[in-house]
């Protein structure tokens, strides 16, 4: 059980244009879902929070503009990168959380998505 | 905010032997320490967590323990095999946080057949 998928699981892309990502919770509602950034050899970066049916909550220094996420159901987020540029290459994981309380807390992640911008 | 720092960065062990990793907290209003495990190009995969109120926790080969009052946590592998070797990264929440970990900076095991 438990499992979130991701898709599409690498992307090449030309600068200016947009990708988008899908994240999915197959066996499980997520309340919560999360997108991170990890580079190379380093930790996971927060990027944005997103509840169902909610506007996402952005870290500091993260674009909302640049990097839109939408949360439309309990079993789908959707993060898209416009007008990308070579410096938006990374490796982008979603995570989802089932619960909001002291329960159901752990998060499982997806596979993530390479992307790289040319 | 919360700031975790995990330490090594890098751990390399022989096969049988315990590797230990250690975390530090900064918000004494962490309740929820989750461990994640990330092999090479994959998803990171909870391997084990403890909340506040137990002081310790153990699942086979792996354990973490946890203390409130020096605000440090560590997670403990026993028998180390080859298929451990991956990143494991630790993490600390807060309920006033919602829950929203923040991450280790992860350290890289390696563990020698």
């Amino acid at each position: 059980g438990a499992v979130v998928s991701q898709h599409p699981s690498w992307v090449i892309c030309k600068s200016g244009t947009s990708v988008k990502i899908e994240c999915r919770s197959l066996d499980f509602q997520a309340t919560t879902m999360f997108w991170y950034r990890q580079f190379p050899k380093q930790s996971l970066m927060l990027m944005a929070t997103s509840n169902e049916g909610s506007k996402a909550t952005y870290e500091q220094g993260v674009e909302k503009d640049k990097f839109l996420i939408n949360h439309a159901s309990l079993t789908l987020s959707t993060l898209t990168v416009t007008s990308a540029h070579p410096e938006d290459s990374s490796f982008y994981i979603c995570s989802a959380r089932e619960g909001a309380g002291t329960f159901a807390l752990s998060q499982y992640f997806g596979p993530g998505t390479r992307l790289l911008v040319l | 905010g919360e700031n975790v720092e995990q330490h090594p960065s890098t751990l390399s062990v022989q096969e049988g032997d315990s590797a230990v990793i250690k975390c530090t907290y900064s918000d004494s209003a962490s309740n929820y320490f989750p461990w994640y495990k990330q092999e090479l190009g994959k998803r990171p995969q909870l391997i084990i967590d403890i909340r506040s109120n137990v002081g310790e926790k153990k699942d086979q080969r792996i354990a973490v323990t946890l203390n409130k009052t020096a605000k440090h946590f560590s997670l403990h592998i026993t028998e180390t095999q080859p298929e451990d070797s991956a990143v494991y990264f630790c993490a600390a929440s807060t309920s006033g946080g919602s829950y929203i970990p923040t991450f280790g900076r992860g350290t890289s095991l390696i563990v020698h057949p």
